[in-house]
């Protein structure tokens, strides 16, 4: 059983296209993030949500929107895409929303914007 | 700016051989854990260390959190194929309990 699913695995679209990536987790966790890891490999927090309740949204352009329709779907769409929002993008979910709440990943979606 | 440094940013060995790498700040965390990720896959958590000076062991995984909880080690003792990947460590900082990344080391170990 898949704990944290998010789909599509790869995707590709031309600048100014609107996309939305879904995630599900079927770990009953009560918080879920979006996370962006540049080509250097470098994570960096988006978004979270405890419970459907927006916790942590970093300084990302207002393109980028997360969804939580229940606290089990975490769907990110992005509006506009630019060249630099290439990236593999990575939603998690945790069974708290203490920071040192161990994190479970999914596989990523690569984003190719050309 | 950079807050959690790891080091070396790469490193490729071959089978057998020892290796520590090496995550550190000038801020200090109230906890920090490490993260294996392998390719096409996302990051698996390996252990989390709260305590100045504790030492965890993961078979051939030695975890050290540093006395002041500004750093943390990681060491490998005769690596093995299996072990290449992306090694992340996190930290979350005791002034404002914020999470953050460090940007990885690349580990390959060839047979």
């Amino acid at each position: 059983d898949t704990a944290v699913s998010q789909t599509p695995k790869y995707l590709v679209t031309q600048m100014g296209n609107d996309k939305s990536i879904k995630c599900e987790q079927n770990l009953g966790h009560d918080t879920m993030y979006w996370y962006k890891q540049d080509s250097k490999k470098f994570l960096k927090i988006m978004f979270s949500y405890n419970n459907k309740e927006l916790i942590i949204n970093e300084t990302v352009p207002n393109r980028f929107s997360p969804k939580s329709p229940d606290k089990a779907h975490l769907n990110l769409h992005i509006n506009s895409l630019e060249l630099g929002d290439s990236a593999v993008y990575f939603c998690a979910s945790s069974l708290y929303r203490a920071p040192n709440t161990e994190a479970f990943f999914g596989q990523g979606t690569r984003l190719t914007v050309v | 700016t950079q807050l959690l440094e790891q080091s070396p940013q790469f490193l490729s060995i071959q089978e057998g051989e020892n290796l520590t790498v090496y995550c550190n700040s000038s801020s200090v965390f109230s906890s920090l854990q490490w993260y294996r990720q392998e390719p096409g896959e996302g990051p698996v958590l390996l252990v989390t260390v709260v305590t100045g000076g504790e030492v965890k062991k993961l078979k051939r995984l030695t975890f050290q959190f540093g006395d002041a909880r500004k750093d943390s080690s990681l060491h490998i003792t005769a690596a093995q194929p299996g072990d290449t990947g992306l090694y992340l460590c996190a930290g979350v900082l005791e002034s404002n309990y914020q999470l953050i990344w460090g940007a990885g080391t690349k580990l390959i170990i060839k047979p």
